[in-house]
C-alpha cells in the first residue's frame, strides 16, 4: 500500500530535550515536505526537500533541522525543543512534478512541556 | 501577510443540498491550486485541483471554479453526503517563484446534517 508512515503518532517531552520524528514514503517521490497544523493558523511548511540531499526552508523553519540522506526518509529534528512547538505535525510526500498533490502521513501530535 | 485565506471557519449544510466553500488569495504568482479534506486523526487527502489556464475543474460530485481576477476559488459539493463532514484546506503554488512551497488556507470545517 502507497503511503507515508510518521513515528510516533504521539510525543510528549520536555523542554530542552532533543527529538526526532521520523518519515518514510514507499512511493519512490522526489518531494518531501514538513508542515505543523496550529488552531487558527492552518497548514504552514516548515522545510522541504526536492531530492536527496536538496532541503530548504518553508515559512516557519526555526527551531527544526531536517536531512535528506536517502530518498524514501525525511526525519524532523528538534534539536532543545520549546512549549511553542507544541503542534500538530504532518509530513508529505509528492512527486517532483509541479502540481502533483501531496500524500500526507497521519501526523504526530507533540506536547512540549 | 497571509496569502491565502479561508473566511469561513465553518459550514454547516443540509444532506442533498449543495456545499459551497471558497478561498481567496492574494499572490499573483501563484499558478496552481489544490483542495485537500482532512478527516480527524487522519492526514489531509488530496480532493481536486485545478491550474490558472482554466476556471473550472470537475470530478464527480466535486468542482473547483477558479476566478484570477478576483484571486478567487471555490469547491463546490453536489449533492453533499455526511460522509463529506471533515476539514477542507485549499492550497497554493507559483512555480514561477518557488516550485517547492505550498501556502495553505486555515481550513473549513463542513458538517453535513442528515
Amino acid at each position: 500500500e502507497a503511503q507515508v508512515t510518521q513515528n510516533p503518532r504521539y510525543l510528549i517531552t520536555v523542554t530542552g530535550k532533543k527529538l526526532t520524528v521520523t518519515c518514510s514514503q514507499n512511493m519512490n517521490h522526489e518531494y518531501m515536505s514538513w508542515y505543523r497544523q496550529d488552531p487558527g493558523l492552518g497548514l504552514r511548511q516548515i522545510y522541504y526537500s526536492m531530492n536527496v540531499e536538496v532541503t530548504d526552508k518553508g515559512d516557519v523553519p526555526e527551531g527544526y533541522k531536517v536531512s535528506r540522506k536517502e530518498k524514501r526518509n525525511f526525519p524532523l529534528i528538534l534539536e532543545s525543543p520549546s512549549p511553542n512547538q507544541t503542534s500538530l505535525y504532518f509530513c508529505a510526500s509528492r512527486p517532483i512534478l509541479f502540481g502533483s498533490p501531496l500524500h500526507f502521513g497521519n501526523g504526530t501530535r507533540l506536547t512540549v512541556t | 501577510d497571509q496569502q491565502v485565506k479561508q473566511n469561513s471557519p465553518s459550514l454547516s449544510v443540509q444532506e442533498g443540498r449543495i456545499s459551497i466553500l471558497n478561498c481567496d488569495y492574494t499572490n499573483s504568482m501563484f499558478d496552481y491550486f489544490l483542495w485537500y479534506k482532512k478527516y480527524p486523526a487522519e492526514g489531509p487527502t488530496f480532493l481536486i485541483s485545478i491550474s490558472s489556464i482554466k476556471d473550472k475543474n470537475e470530478d464527480g460530485r466535486f468542482t473547483v471554479f477558479l476566478n484570477k481576477s478576483a484571486k478567487h476559488l471555490s469547491l463546490h459539493i453536489v449533492p453533499s453526503q455526511p460522509g463529506d463532514s471533515a476539514v477542507y484546506f485549499c492550497a497554493a503554488s507559483g512555480e514561477s517563484t518557488n516550485a517547492g512551497k505550498s501556502t495553505f488556507g486555515d481550513g473549513t470545517t463542513l458538517t453535513v446534517k442528515p
